[in-house]
């Protein structure tokens, strides 16, 4: 069965500091990628994504993706967090069915 | 323009008690699906539905029954609340299997 895997489940970081989140999943074949956020108090949303094409993905508020196929590897990436950016992030994989499946999610917490 | 509408936001079931979530969409997506979402654990799919009159189960589908019988509707039904069934609930809509999936806020469930 398909599974991603999150290394972090809690990040400290303070304002300014560059943030990357490890995100690897566990399938051979063709995959669509997403990282979702949820801010405190509100519902998930999607921040970007990955279908095909160039490897570097931009999403919103900053944020950007690689997709290393070698490393079967989605990392997240900011180059400069803000306290706003505290929330919860999930990594998510689908391999082309019904399922989208969800990592355990990573805490960050930006200290002003 | 609502999104995907979860009702409702809080509830507190004894054991053996039953109860119905409600999720419903207005943006014409064929597919829907409910997850769980617990600390440590992301979000797990319970059900999904690729449209209406067609449901399947996903990684966690015991206790938990669906039924989809319109485009814009897809409620979860606990038949016997247990203590295991305490959690977060959101339901989600795509418009194609693959996409980028839209949340509801969230049900907040606790069972004792």
């Amino acid at each position: 069965a398909q599974s991603v895997s999150q290394h972090n489940h809690h990040v400290i970081l303070s304002e300014a500091a560059s943030l990357e989140l490890g995100c690897n999943y566990s399938y051979g074949g063709t995959v669509n990628l997403f990282w979702y956020v949820q801010y405190p108090g509100q519902h998930l949303q999607l921040l970007l994504k990955y279908f095909s094409g160039d490897p570097l993905v931009k999403g919103i508020k900053g944020f950007e993706a690689e997709f290393i196929k070698s490393k079967f590897s989605f990392n997240l990436r900011k180059p400069s967090v803000q306290w706003s950016d505290t929330a919860e992030y999930f990594c998510a994989v689908n391999t082309g069915g019904f399922k989208t499946i969800f990592g355990a999610g990573t805490r960050l917490f930006v200290k002003a | 323009n609502a999104g995907v509408t979860q009702t409702p936001k809080f509830q507190v079931l004894k054991t053996g008690q039953s109860m119905t979530l409600q999720c419903a969409q207005d943006m014409n997506h064929e597919y829907m699906s409910w997850y769980r979402q617990d600390p440590g654990m992301g979000l797990r799919l319970i059900h999904y539905s690729v449209g209406a009159g067609i449901t399947d189960q996903g990684e966690v589908p015991n206790g938990y029954n669906v039924s989809r019988s319109t485009t814009e509707d897809f409620p979860l039904r606990l038949l016997s609340a247990a203590p295991s069934q305490t959690s977060v609930y959101f339901c989600a809509s795509s418009y194609r299997r693959n996409e980028k999936l839209f949340f509801g806020s969230g049900t907040q469930l606790s069972v004792l």
